[in-house]
C-alpha cells in the first residue's frame, strides 16, 4: 500500500514570506497530483506531475518533481492570505486507479 | 458550468443510525467517488461508481455502502452509526473511470455522531 507524507504538518508565516512543502512517496509516483483545500471547501486541483524532473510553474507556485519519483516539492514566493489552506498531494499508485492522499499540510499566511 | 452538489452540507446523528448522502456530479460526469476525511487520518477512499458499477472499494466495513443511478447520482449510506464515523464526507465527479484526470470535488457532507 503506497503511503505518501507531507511536510511539514503545520505552517504559520507572515505575508510576503516564502515557503516549501514537501511531500515524500513510500513507492513510485504513477501521476502525482498537488490540490489545495480552502476552509468549508472541498479540495480543488492545483496541477498534475508525472515525469521525474519536471517542473511546473502556476503563478507565485512552483511545483517540482523528484528524479527519481518519489518525490516533489511545491514552493510558494511571496504568500498571501489567500494561500491559506491545506495543500494535499495525491497519487493514482498502483492498479486499481484509486487516488491515494497525504495528510495535507495546513498553511496559514497572516496579513 | 454547475460543479459538484453534497447534500445535507451538515447533519448530527446518534450511535446506531444510519445515514445516506446524496451526490450530484458535474453534468456528463460518469464516474464518482466518495471520500472519508477526518483530521487523524486525512482523505480516504471508500469507493467508486461508474456507469451505475462500483468499480472500486477502499478498506471500509460493509457498514459503508453507495450506489449510483442512471443519471449518474450517487448516494453513500452508513448503517448502524460509531462515534468515529463523524468526519467530512466528500463526494468527486470525473469524466472517466478511475478518476483518471482531474477529479472536482463538492463541499461535502460533515457528520457528526453523537
Amino acid at each position: 500500500t503506497q503511503l505518501l507524507e507531507q511536510s511539514p504538518q503545520f505552517l504559520s508565516i507572515q505575508e510576503g514570506e516564502n515557503l516549501t512543502v514537501y511531500c515524500n512517496s513510500s513507492s513510485v509516483f504513477s501521476s502525482l497530483q498537488w490540490y489545495r483545500q480552502e476552509p468549508g471547501e472541498g479540495p480543488v486541483l492545483l496541477v498534475t506531475v508525472v515525469t521525474g524532473g519536471e517542473v511546473k510553474k502556476l503563478k507565485r507556485l512552483t511545483f517540482q518533481f523528484g528524479d527519481a519519483r518519489k518525490d516533489s516539492s511545491l514552493h510558494i514566493t511571496a504568500a498571501q492570505p489567500g494561500d491559506t489552506g491545506l495543500y494535499l498531494c495525491a497519487d493514482y499508485g498502483g492498479s486499481n486507479y484509486k487516488l491515494t492522499f497525504g495528510k495535507g499540510t495546513l498553511l496559514t499566511v497572516n496579513p | 458550468k454547475a460543479g459538484v452538489t453534497q447534500t445535507p452540507r451538515y447533519l448530527i446523528k446518534t450511535r446506531g443510525q444510519q445515514v445516506t448522502l446524496s451526490c450530484s456530479p458535474i453534468s456528463g460526469h460518469r464516474s464518482v467517488s466518495w471520500y472519508q476525511q477526518t483530521p487523524g487520518q486525512g482523505l480516504q477512499f471508500l469507493f467508486e461508481y461508474f456507469s451505475e458499477t462500483q468499480r472500486n472499494k477502499g478498506n471500509f466495513p460493509g457498514r459503508f455502502s453507495g450506489r449510483q443511478f442512471s443519471n449518474s447520482r450517487s448516494e453513500m449510506n452508513v448503517s448502524t452509526l460509531e462515534l468515529g464515523d463523524s468526519a467530512l464526507y466528500l463526494c468527486a465527479s470525473s469524466l472517466w473511470q478511475g478518476g483518471a484526470g482531474e477529479l472536482f470535488f463538492g463541499e461535502g457532507s460533515r457528520l457528526t455522531v453523537l
